[in-house]
């Protein structure tokens, strides 16, 4: 099944630098990409999702690149802000619809943390 | 709040002790998923419902484990004999269908004493 990894664990940056999280995903037929934010206490919500069929996906000061071939996405943040500061978790599903019977497989989040 | 509804938010229960949850999904969202997040870990995909019918099981963490979506609305988990190891939280999401975004619930937090 598929296998996703997610670098760093804890990312910290200064309020207003970029911070940037790495995945790579193992099962080739993936093609769905999904980033949640999780803060304390709350259920997981997407910021932004990609599909294979695109290369990068801009909304804002968030956007998602994809590698097909070398099987990594990362999520860019820019002009980090207080409340952004949350575990964010990439995604993977090889069913384009967004999840079906494979569900989606995470990784195990990253910390974000926003110094001021 | 029309988003996906989950209850008990909070469950303590006893080990060997039965126990169940209820997820409301978003009305008319078709597709239904149980995930379970342990601390510190992404959640984990257990089972997936089209309309009333369980089209993914194999990934229940054991035979203790069983979901329905009788009518194709609202879904119920039940963990039977829990386990100090089933202490975790809960997450269900529901969408729309096709290229549809999952949108999660609130969870229910499962402590087994």
């Amino acid at each position: 099944g598929e296998n996703v990894e997610q670098h760093p664990s804890t990312l910290s940056v200064q309020e207003g630098d970029s911070a940037v999280i790495k995945c790579t995903y193992s099962d080739s037929a993936s093609n769905y990409f999904p980033w949640y934010k999780q803060e304390l206490g709350k259920r997981p919500q997407l910021i932004i999702d990609i599909r294979s069929n695109v290369g990068e996906k801009k909304d804002q000061r968030i956007a998602v690149t994809l590698n097909k071939t070398a099987k990594h996405f990362s999520l860019h943040i820019t002009e980090t802000q207080p409340e952004d500061s949350a575990v964010y978790f990439c995604a993977a599903s090889p069913d384009p619809s967004g999840g079906g019977a494979d569900g989606l497989t995470f990784g195990k989040g990253t910390h974000l943390i926003i110094q001021p | 709040d029309t988003g996906v509804s989950q209850n008990p938010r909070h469950k303590i229960t006893k080990r060997g002790q039965n126990v169940t949850f209820r997820c409301d999904p978003i009305s008319e969202h078709n597709r239904l998923y149980w995930y379970r997040q342990t601390l510190g870990q992404g959640p984990e995909f257990l089972t997936y419902f089209q309309n009333e019918a369980q089209l993914e099981k194999s990934r229940l963490l054991s035979d203790r484990f069983s979901a329905e979506r009788p009518k194709g609305s609202f879904s119920t988990l039940e963990i039977q004999r829990t386990e100090q190891g089933d202490s975790a939280m809960y997450l269900c999401a529901s969408s729309l269908g096709l290229l549809d975004t999952q949108y999660f619930g609130p969870g229910t937090r499962l402590t087994v004493l």
